[in-house]
């Protein structure tokens, strides 16, 4: 079966610009999770979405946003980008029960 | 500070030899997962472990969560190149949903021929 989709994969933006990144689950996953990677952070857990409702929030600020669609697709949204926010950004989705994530290969932003 | 404390952060060892990842936190974890990346990648899931106590096995990757479900282990076995990466734990705690994963620093292993 389709892995999890993240498009862009790369991607370069301007200080103060906003950026919007897609993600496409795993057919019938309805749990989409997205993360972020830095080398001096690892890997911080930003939102969960679960059937179009967000279950979970990290503490990322207000300038992060995210939703999901009726058909599991997931986007997560970034304004007033800061350099700070250079990095991997992971989306991974996971069927019901299944404890366990399957993650796409990412979209590098870089804040220029 | 995480709240998954991995050791070692690195690990070089030859092909053959065995070597052991620990996955230490102060918080009880609902379940735990193992995951490996390689550079430029997304993590893949190696195991989960749901169960205090639990021992899993995949060929010669071995896997532990700690009876109390605070702590897990990775073991290889006769390490082979192909195990190079940066190896991952991550956890749902207790009190949290298990879509809300904390992650590990990593630990990174290179295998040497």
């Amino acid at each position: 079966k389709a892995g999890v989709t993240q498009t862009p994969r790369y991607l370069i933006k301007t200080r103060g610009q906003q950026v919007t990144l897609s993600c496409s689950p795993i057919s019938g996953h309805r749990s989409v999770s997205w993360y972020q990677q830095t080398p001096g952070q690892g890997l911080q857990f930003l939102f969960e979405y679960f059937s179009e409702t967000q279950r979970n929030k990290g503490n990322f600020p207000g300038r992060f946003s995210g939703r999901q669609f009726s058909n599991s697709r997931s986007e997560m949204n970034v304004s007033t980008l800061e350099l700070g926010d250079s990095a991997l950004y992971l989306c991974a989705s996971s069927g019901d029960e299944d404890y366990g994530y399957t993650f796409g290969s990412g979209t590098r932003l870089t804040v220029v | 500070t995480q709240l998954l404390e991995q050791s070692p952060q690195f690990l070089s060892i030859q092909e053959g030899e065995n070597l052991t990842v620990y996955c230490n936190s102060s918080s009880v974890f609902s379940s735990l997962q193992w995951y490996r990346q390689e550079p430029g990648e997304g993590p893949v899931l190696l195991v989960t472990v749901v169960t205090g106590g639990e021992v899993k096995k995949l060929k010669r990757l071995t896997f532990q969560f700690g009876d109390a479900r605070k702590d897990s282990s990775l073991h290889i076995t006769a390490a082979q190149t192909g195990d190079t990466g940066l190896y991952l734990c991550a956890g749902a705690k207790e009190t949290d949903s298990w879509g809300k994963l904390q992650f590990g620093a990593g630990t990174q292993v290179v295998v040497t021929p």
